[in-house]
């Protein structure tokens, strides 16, 4: 079974400053997506950015990048020049690529932007 | 409508009573998940409707919880027999398609909490 994992129940960084969220997973799947989640106050799961694990090319999404290592079934999320609107739950997640099929979710961190 | 929509946002009942959650996934998208955050944790898996096929119901923690679609639209996730452990964040989401690349839209999810 897929399982992912998110050692840092919460992180805190400096405004203006680079955090980076820790995640990894175990799977025997080859083919398959990564994503980290963000869930504000409001609730909603927020897409911040995907990785497909073919692809060796790290994601980037403008302030958002990560760091994917698949021989070590790792997958952190930068985030740079952090602003107060980044505070949040974040959520690393797993899927396979080959079918529509759930998603799987590690426990959550929770992220403090302090002014 | 633009999103997908849970109704309600928040539902407080009594131990032992029954509840029925709804969610309106966006137009156009034939697939449906149903999520359970509890506090302090990631989103656990409860069941999947995807077209006309028969749902993928092995994340339903007991036959407490049951789910239909009408329609292939709107979905309704019941309770019966509430327990307070079944105090938690339902979130829906609905994608697209069939293949792993569609992404999933959440809705802003229903709090339930069992007195």
């Amino acid at each position: 079974a897929q399982t992912v994992t998110q050692s840092q129940p919460e992180m805190s960084v400096q405004e203006a400053e680079t955090v980076t969220l820790s995640c990894t997973y175990d799977t025997s799947e080859s083919d398959y997506y990564l994503f980290w989640y963000k869930q504000p106050p409001s609730r909603q799961m927020i897409l911040v950015i995907r990785q497909e694990a073919y692809k060796q090319q790290n994601a980037t999404e403008n302030r958002f990048s990560v760091n994917f290592q698949k021989a070590a079934k790792s997958f952190s999320l930068k985030i740079s020049d952090s602003q107060l609107g980044d505070a949040a739950m974040y959520f690393c997640a797993y899927r396979r690529r080959d079918r529509d099929d759930k998603i799987i979710f590690g426990k959550g961190t929770r992220l403090h932007i302090l002014p | 409508g633009a999103g997908v929509s849970q109704s309600p946002s928040n539902k407080v009942t009594e131990k032992g009573k029954d509840v029925e959650l709804r969610c309106d996934p966006i137009s156009g998208h034939t697939a449906l998940y149903w999520y359970r955050q509890s506090l302090g944790q990631g989103l656990e898996f409860l069941i999947y409707f995807q077209g006309n096929s028969a749902p993928d119901k092995s994340g339903l923690p007991s036959d407490r919880f049951s789910a239909e679609r009408t329609g292939g639209s709107v979905s309704t996730l019941t309770i019966q027999r509430t327990q307070q452990e079944d105090s938690a964040v339902y979130l829906c989401a609905s994608s697209r398609g069939r293949v792993g690349n569609q992404p999933q839209h959440f809705g802003d999810g229903t709090r339930l909490s069992i007195l």
